[in-house]
């Protein structure tokens, strides 16, 4: 299967920073997403990008497919922000694997 | 758009008995769902996959007649726990998807407390 490595494992930062998670894969994919699990396990759809850049507010996200990673920006960050963030691949047999995911701390 | 409910959010179940979870899209319709269990602080792991009106398909190491699939209709599919025993006390989560190439929807889980 597809390896996923998420990057860094823990994050804490000071409420108003920025922070750039990263993701890389070890083989072509068909489809990337993020997802932000906050502290009650609900899983929230942020990007899904299996190629280009794309922004939702604070959040951006950058996948480089033919250099085989994912980045996601998280700018001026809130409380709110904290959680894991997840990176998820599928491979071309209807197949996701996941990072082991970046675990954020914003503190006020 | 693109909602997946999951039923229950916690249950709480004596050792022996059965549990059944489900997981609905709301506003699509899902030819595939995938079911994953979570351990604290850990990833998801993929448990199963399942598409509409076929058999699952179940990862290597995970016990068919133990975690029961089905996917009977294009916005249901349930798994049912049987013979619960406290090791299989965990975070259950479902997604869905529309299509392939389509992205994936989560519910909200179902925390499963085995006593």
């Amino acid at each position: 299967g597809i390896q996923v490595e998420q990057s860094p494992p823990d994050l804490i930062l000071q409420e108003g920073a920025n922070s750039t998670l990263r993701c890389n894969f070890s083989d072509s994919v068909n489809n990337l997403q993020w997802f932000h699990q906050n502290p009650w396990g609900q899983l929230i759809n942020l990007f899904y990008i299996p190629s280009g850049t794309k922004q939702n507010g604070r959040l951006s996200a950058t996948t480089v497919a033919t250099e085989r990673y994912s980045l996601l920006y998280i700018s001026s960050s809130q409380t709110t922000d904290s959680g894991v963030y997840f990176c998820a691949v599928e491979d071309n047999f209807n197949k996701f694997y996941f990072g082991s995911g970046t675990k954020l701390n914003v503190k006020p | 758009g693109a909602v997946v409910s999951q039923h229950p959010s916690r249950v709480i179940c004596k050792s022996g008995t059965s549990v059944k979870i489900e997981c609905r899209s709301l506003d699509f319709q899902a030819t595939t769902m995938f079911w994953y269990r979570q351990f604290p602080k850990q990833s998801l792991m993929l448990m199963a996959t399942s598409n509409e009106g076929s058999k699952a398909t179940y990862e290597q190491g995970v016990e068919k007649d133990k975690f029961l699939i089905n996917h009977a209709s294009l916005t249901l599919s349930t798994l049912t726990v049987t013979s619960a025993h406290p090791e299989d006390s965990s975070f259950y989560i479902c997604s869905a998807r529309h299509g392939f190439g389509s992205p994936l929807h989560f519910g909200n889980g179902t925390r499963l407390t085995v006593t």
